[in-house]
């Protein structure tokens, strides 16, 4: 069974600044997805970045980029220019490729991301 | 275009009592698939659903069901409610089993009394 885990319970950041966010996950398959979500107090999961285990290149999207590396099993999440807006809880998760994602998103428990102004 | 809906947002029941919550994916997605959130376990998957089919189950007890209509909304029920069940309760939809990006509805907030 794969296991994603996320060592930081909780990250504070001054506004403007960079903060990177840990995940490693364990599993034996070749081909998967990870993803980090973004839960804000509203409570609903937003896909933050998505990343394909057979792609080397590492996802941007605007302010947010990953360091996917894959022989270490680790998919950091960077936040570049913090704003207060990014406060909240982010989860990363896995997702294998094979049976078409039947088995779901494994997640991680979590980061609670604090932004100082 | 509507997101996902869940409802209702909020649902206190007592022991042993059985409860149907309820999913809208989002308009063409016809994957549904459903999550519990609680402080202790965090996320754990617990069934997807693809055109009225169920494809898998999470690790749980089958007091956990759920069911899909032609039209791609769905329900999941819970019998015999255990305090252990107080969770928040996600859906999640997306276009079909090929697609790798989910949308999560706000959840609906499951307190047992």
């Amino acid at each position: 069974a794969q296991t994603v885990t996320q060592s930081q319970p909780e990250m504070s950041v001054q506004e403007a600044e960079t903060v990177t966010l840990s995940c490693t996950y364990d599993t034996s398959e070749s081909d998967y997805y990870l993803f980090w979500y973004k839960q804000p107090p509203s409570r609903q999961m937003i896909l933050v970045i998505r990343q394909e285990a057979y792609k080397q290149q590492n996802a941007t999207e605007n302010r947010f980029s990953v360091n996917f590396q894959k022989a270490a099993k680790s998919f950091s999440l960077k936040i570049s220019d913090s704003q207060l807006g990014d406060a909240a809880m982010y989860f990363c998760a896995y997702r294998s490729a094979t049976r078409g994602g039947a088995d779901g998103l494994t997640f991680g428990k979590g980061t609670h991301l604090i932004i100082q102004p | 275009k509507a997101g996902v809906t869940q409802t209702p947002r909020y649902l206190i029941k007592t022991r042993g009592q059985q409860v149907t919550l309820s999913c809208s994916p989002i308009s063409g997605h016809r994957s549904v698939s459903w999550y519990q959130q609680t402080p202790g376990q965090g996320l754990q998957f617990l069934f997807e659903y693809f055109s009225e089919t169920q494809r898998n189950k999470g690790n749980f007890p089958g007091r956990f069901s759920g069911r899909q209509f032609s039209n791609s909304r769905s329900e999941m029920n819970v019998s015999t409610l255990e305090l252990g069940d107080s969770a928040l309760y996600l859906c999640a939809s997306r276009r079909d089993a090929t697609n790798e990006k989910l949308f999560f509805g706000s959840g609906t907030q499951l307190s047992v009394l």
